[in-house]
């Protein structure tokens, strides 16, 4: 399996401008989930999904992003419009997990986000 | 709800010298504990993991970590580090079948 892929690996772009980032999981995981990480916050879990379903958005910092999961090969972080503090490393990652038991996660390489 | 402390930012060994980093949690029952590395500009990627069983438990690359459930621990160890060990190391912590929460990092730095 080629593993979480996350694209694009490198975005820069003004302040203002929509950004999105995308995910496509490892097939059969049905968990997906989105952090944020900075040197001052660490890493920071901002939403995720099981079964393309939404469970919990609370890290979601504020209403300018979004996150949608349309299929489950497939996964998007939107931010409009973008702002320099949202400069981070964004990460998505999956697992299969059952009700009992998480199973571990696997973290893609990641999208690096400059906001100039 | 269960956290995870990692009282080390940075750690500087020799290489070849023994490491252990360490992970405290708080959670009231057994937790599912776990250990990630993350090389300068990669993503997370699993070590070790500990569910239930033997409390020492082997990962890739040479770690182990011992579950000591009355110092709330997790400690993960390594008898000879390697200079290609240099990376932030994070603890984990679930619960029944909630996200994880990790610690903050430890970011190790080897000398020759």
């Amino acid at each position: 399996d080629a593993g979480v892929i996350q694209s694009p690996r490198h975005e820069v772009t003004e302040m203002g401008q929509e950004v999105t980032l995308r995910c496509k999981p490892i097939s059969g995981h049905d968990y997906l989930f989105w952090y944020r990480q900075t040197m001052m916050r660490g890493l920071e879990l901002l939403i995720y999904f099981n079964n393309n379903v939404p469970i919990d958005d609370s890290g979601m910092p504020e209403d300018r992003f979004s996150a949608k999961m349309p299929n489950a090969s497939f996964s998007t972080l939107k931010i409009q419009p973008s702002e320099p503090r949202d400069s981070a490393v964004y990460f998505c990652a999956s697992s299969f997990g059952a009700f009992w038991i998480p199973y571990e996660q696997y973290f893609g390489p990641g999208t690096r986000l400059t906001v100039t | 709800a269960q956290s995870v402390t990692q009282p080390d930012i940075h750690i500087t060994v020799s290489e070849g010298a023994s490491l252990e980093l360490r992970c405290n949690y708080s959670y009231g029952a057994t937790p599912y504990l776990f250990w990630y590395v993350q090389s300068p500009g990669q993503g997370l990627q699993l070590l070790l993991k500990y569910f239930s069983g033997d409390t020492l438990v082997q990962g890739i690359k040479g770690f182990e970590a011992e579950f000591k459930r009355s110092q709330s621990s997790f400690n993960l160890r390594k008898p000879s580090v390697h200079w290609s060990d240099a990376a932030e190391y994070f603890c984990a912590v679930a619960a029944g079948n909630t996200p994880l929460v990790f610690g903050k990092g430890t970011r190790l730095s080897v000398i020759a």
